[in-house]
């Protein structure tokens, strides 16, 4: 158990429909950052956040927007969904994400599935 | 093509086999090199992490870096069927550990 909890574990949806998924971080850890892994394109980074601000951005839609709150806990929303968007969603949490030396630690993931 | 190439496998091996993991990459400003194990229905988990060229030893794991030649490899000694798994390679230039590119993985299955 890495520490890192995602909710839902799994979640069914219509294709224009619009999902939130949930992640809270290790205990002390400040920086989330959300992937996406689908079978064709891999584990890929999306967006990380740092103690409440946006810090970096990877191929993240424009459909697609996160957020961390001030307790630390990380929402990732998806709008408009189509059926490509169905895939596995991580989250992951380091102690700062500065350096490169910082372990991501990695949730169970939520598998999203379009219809 | 894409910035770190792995081969997907699967690959099988007998139990005890020493197993060999590879990946290349393109980008050379990349100076941290990290090997993930994911198991089947989890999150990815850290198994190694390197910085710049050179060897690293854990227990039977071995994580080699060859800068000059864009590769690396994960190396498993006396492997077990619980090391059956996928291993995905990840790098990430000097400075920016957010954005940590992944290699596609590659399923390795030991045989009992």
């Amino acid at each position: 158990d890495s520490g890192v909890t995602q909710t839902p574990k799994h979640l069914i949806t219509a294709t224009g429909q619009r999902v939130t998924l949930r992640c809270s971080p290790r205990s002390g850890d400040l920086s989330v950052y959300w992937y996406q892994q689908s079978l064709d394109q891999g584990l890929q980074f999306l967006i990380q956040y740092y103690n409440g601000e946006e810090r970096a951005k990877g191929n993240i839609l424009e459909r697609f927007s996160a957020q961390q709150f001030p307790d630390l806990h990380s929402e990732l929303n998806l709008s408009s969904l189509e059926l490509g968007d169905s895939a596995l969603y991580f989250c992951a949490s380091s102690v700062d994400g500065v350096s490169g030396r910082d372990t991501q630690y990695f949730g169970p993931g939520t598998r999203l599935t379009v219809l | 093509q894409k910035e770190v190439e792995q081969d997907p496998g699967p690959l099988s091996v007998p139990e005890g086999a020493i197993v060999s993991l590879n990946c290349t990459y393109s980008n050379s400003a990349f100076q941290y090199f990290m090997w993930y194990r994911q198991y089947s229905r989890k999150g990815p988990e850290l198994l190694m992490y390197t910085y710049s060229s050179g060897n690293k030893e854990d227990g039977r794991f071995t994580a080699q870096v060859d800068k000059s030649s864009k590769y690396i490899s994960l190396f498993i000694r006396d492997s077990q069927p619980s090391d059956s798994a996928t291993y995905l390679c990840a790098m990430t230039p000097y400075s920016s550990a957010s954005k940590i590119i992944f290699g596609s993985g590659t399923r390795l299955s030991i045989r009992p």
